[in-house]
């Protein structure tokens, strides 16, 4: 039932580890979307998908990688984390992206990221 | 980039209060949503609104994109209002929403 679904809920691990994050929609959208909240809940994107095609790489350090098997899924792993990685992580997804008539953004429920 | 500006950047109501949050925009947008994070983190999605005027239940949000800006009203305020509330923008084919800083709601029993 539910719309975009991001595992897990919760990730606390080691500085220095490589972890992962993933996401599946199905609502049949085709740009997939993550987006950092830090602690003082300011959002901001850091990639977005189209089919599968990396559109918007903002400014992220390379240790994130973002990886899209097909138009439903988008997972983030990412290597070497640093206390700073530390963060809420949002999936979204919507319809089109790429043409002039932009579409509303639906969002999962978050992954709680938290390095010790 | 588009800069978004939101007010009041933190808010107390008594239950039963009506409360107007605004959100200023630097730049012609195709798309503005408006968002309210609860307290276990979650983003709900409110209202998709790049123009014009929209009510769902006690919130209403209207859009003047020729002025860009964009109010949100919360009418007879409960204590499931609380949270943070975000306004976000696209510009056209822009692939990405830009988010403001949040108005930070807090309704008193």
């Amino acid at each position: 039932d539910t719309a975009v679904s991001q595992t897990p809920k919760y990730l606390v691990t080691q500085m220095g580890n490589d972890k992962s994050i993933k996401c599946e929609q199905n609502l049949g959208h085709d740009t997939m979307y993550w987006y950092k909240q830090d602690s003082k809940k300011f959002l901001k994107i850091m990639f977005s998908y189209n089919n599968k095609e990396l559109i918007i790489n903002e400014t992220v350090p390379n240790r994130f990688s973002p990886k899209s098997p097909d138009k439903a899924h988008l997972n983030l792993h990412i290597n070497s984390l640093e206390l700073g990685d530390s963060a809420v992580y949002f999936c979204a997804s919507s319809q089109g992206g790429t043409s002039l008539s932009n579409q509303p953004q639906h969002f999962g429920d978050g992954t709680r990221l938290s390095i010790l | 980039g588009i800069q978004v500006e939101q007010s009041p950047p933190d808010l107390i109501l008594q239950e039963g209060a009506n409360s107007t949050l605004r959100c200023n925009f630097s730049d012609s947008v195709n798309n503005l949503q408006w968002f309210h994070q609860n307290p276990w983190g979650q983003l709900i999605n409110l209202f998709y609104i790049p123009s014009g005027t929209k009510q769902n239940g006690r919130l209403s949000a209207t859009t003047v994109a020729t002025e860009r800006y964009s109010l949100l009203y919360i009418s007879s305020s409960q204590t499931t209002d609380s949270g943070v509330y975000f306004c976000a923008v696209e510009k056209a084919a822009g692939n990405k929403l830009t988010f403001g800083g949040g108005t930070r709601v807090l309704v008193k029993p």
